[in-house]
């Protein structure tokens, strides 16, 4: 069965310092690769996503996700981190047939002044 | 432009009790889902519609209903509430196709605690 980890439940970083966050994945075929982030109080929204093609995806608010069969990971990056992005972070794999999704238990991202 | 609509935004019910959260789109998407969120556990799929008048369970269904009538609306029915089904609640949607159809709308979430 497919299934998400992300390893890191808390990240803290300074604003303009640069992110990584892990994630890695287990599908028996190729996976469909995602990334969605949830602001206090809200929904999720999509923030990038990996299909296909090259390995190297680019997203909304200047987010990228690099895919490494190798390794099984979906690290999700940006390079200088602003206070905005503090939320929490998702990465999920797609299950079954019908377009769902099996979610990670998320990241949450503490960006310091 | 609304998007997806969850109402109400919070709700406490008692043990035993019977309620449905409401989730609708304007966005005349084909798919429609319905989460869980659990601290600690990420969003479990509770039943998922691909149309109006088709449904379908998900990875948690277990003391859960849904219908889709209509393109619109996809409700959640908690026939018994109990405590287990504390959690907060997201509806989300998706339109038919290649790139969009994977979950990229969900409502704010409904916060519901059972007594």
């Amino acid at each position: 069965a497919q299934s998400v980890t992300q390893p890191d439940i808390h990240i803290t970083v300074s604003e303009g310092a640069s992110l990584e966050l892990r994630c890695n994945y287990s599908y028996g075929a190729t996976p469909y690769l995602f990334w969605y982030v949830q602001s206090p109080g809200q929904g999720l929204q999509l923030l990038l996503k990996y299909f296909s093609g090259d390995t190297l995806v680019q997203g909304i608010k200047g987010f990228e996700a690099e895919f490494k069969r190798s390794q099984s990971s979906f690290n999700l990056r940006k390079p200088s981190v602003h206070w905005s992005d503090a939320a929490e972070y998702f990465c999920a794999v797609n299950s079954g047939s019908a377009r769902q999704l099996t979610f990670g238990s998320g990241t949450q991202l503490t960006v310091l002044p | 432009n609304a998007g997806v609509t969850q109402t109400p935004k919070f709700q406490v019910l008692k043990t035993g009790q019977s309620m449905t959260l409401q989730c609708a789109q304007d966005m005349n998407h084909e798919y429609m889902s319905w989460y869980r969120q659990d601290p600690g556990m990420g969003l479990r799929l509770i039943h998922y519609s691909v149309g109006a008048g088709i449904t379908d369970q998900g990875e948690v269904p277990n003391g859960y209903n849904v219908s889709r009538s209509t393109t619109e609306d996809f409700p959640l029915r908690l026939l018994s509430a109990a405590p287990s089904q504390t959690s907060v609640y997201f509806c989300a949607s998706s339109r038919r196709g290649t790139g969009d159809s994977w979950p990229q709308h969900f409502g704010d979430g409904t916060r519901l605690s059972i007594l």
